[in-house]
């Protein structure tokens, strides 16, 4: 069974820049989280999708984080503009029972 | 509020000794979960070990073991006989019930020759 992937692997962009970050859970898995993990800081909770919905965006920074979920399979998440402060790894996670979570590899994003 | 603390930074240990990962929590629930989580230099968060709130037996996995004490609040993670694959940052996280994972600062291990 394939685990949580996660596209790209690393990017490195321009401040004021766009960059799209793509998710894709284990096959079957309704649910779906974000977390963000800056430099030395804990890793923080971004969101969270059951199937198509969010359930829980309180982690969400600003309004230029945009994450999607269409048809309930991968989730996209955007940052648009970028800013210096998004860098970090940006983790993906997915489970079918309520008590354990399936990491992704991450992307690690870096803002120039 | 729910909340994680890994007040160890860094820890060193000697190859084939035992060492202990300090985590402590804060939650309001009755019902949750502990976790550890791996992540090598790689990147990728690799499960470790999970132990339930209401588990009376404390968790283990090969190497791996969680020392559990309910009333003080901690999820303590012990690796016996260390290698040098266990170099790594180890991350304790709380979950309930479908909820977001609550993470400490992480804990940074040198596996020493």
């Amino acid at each position: 069974e394939a685990g949580v992937t996660q596209f790209p692997s690393h990017s490195v962009i321009e401040k004021g820049q766009t960059v799209t970050l793509r998710c894709d859970p284990i096959s079957g898995h309704d649910n779906l989280y974000w977390y963000r993990r800056v430099m030395g800081k804990e890793i923080k909770f971004l969101l969270h999708f059951v199937k198509e919905s969010k359930q829980d965006e309180s982690g969400m920074p600003n309004n230029r984080f945009l994450a999607e979920r269409t048809g309930g399979t991968y989730s996209t998440l955007k940052v648009q503009p970028a800013e210096l402060e998004d860098s970090g790894v940006y983790f993906c996670a997915s489970s079918d029972r309520l008590d354990e979570q399936f990491f992704g590899p991450g992307t690690r994003l870096t803002v120039l | 509020a729910q909340k994680i603390t890994q007040t160890q930074p860094g820890m060193f240990v000697q190859e084939k000794e035992a060492v202990t990962l300090d985590c402590t929590y804060d939650t309001s629930d009755q019902s949750y979960g502990l976790f550890w989580y791996k992540q090598p230099s790689s990147g990728e968060m690799i499960f470790l070990i999970y132990q339930g709130s209401y588990d009376e037996q404390n968790a283990t996995e090969g190497r791996y073991s969680l020392n559990f004490q309910k009333a003080r609040k901690s999820a303590n993670l012990v690796i016996s006989a260390s290698q040098l694959g266990d170099s790594a940052m180890y991350f304790c996280a709380m979950g309930s019930l479908g909820n977001q994972f609550y993470f400490g600062t992480g804990t940074s291990l040198t596996v020493i020759p």
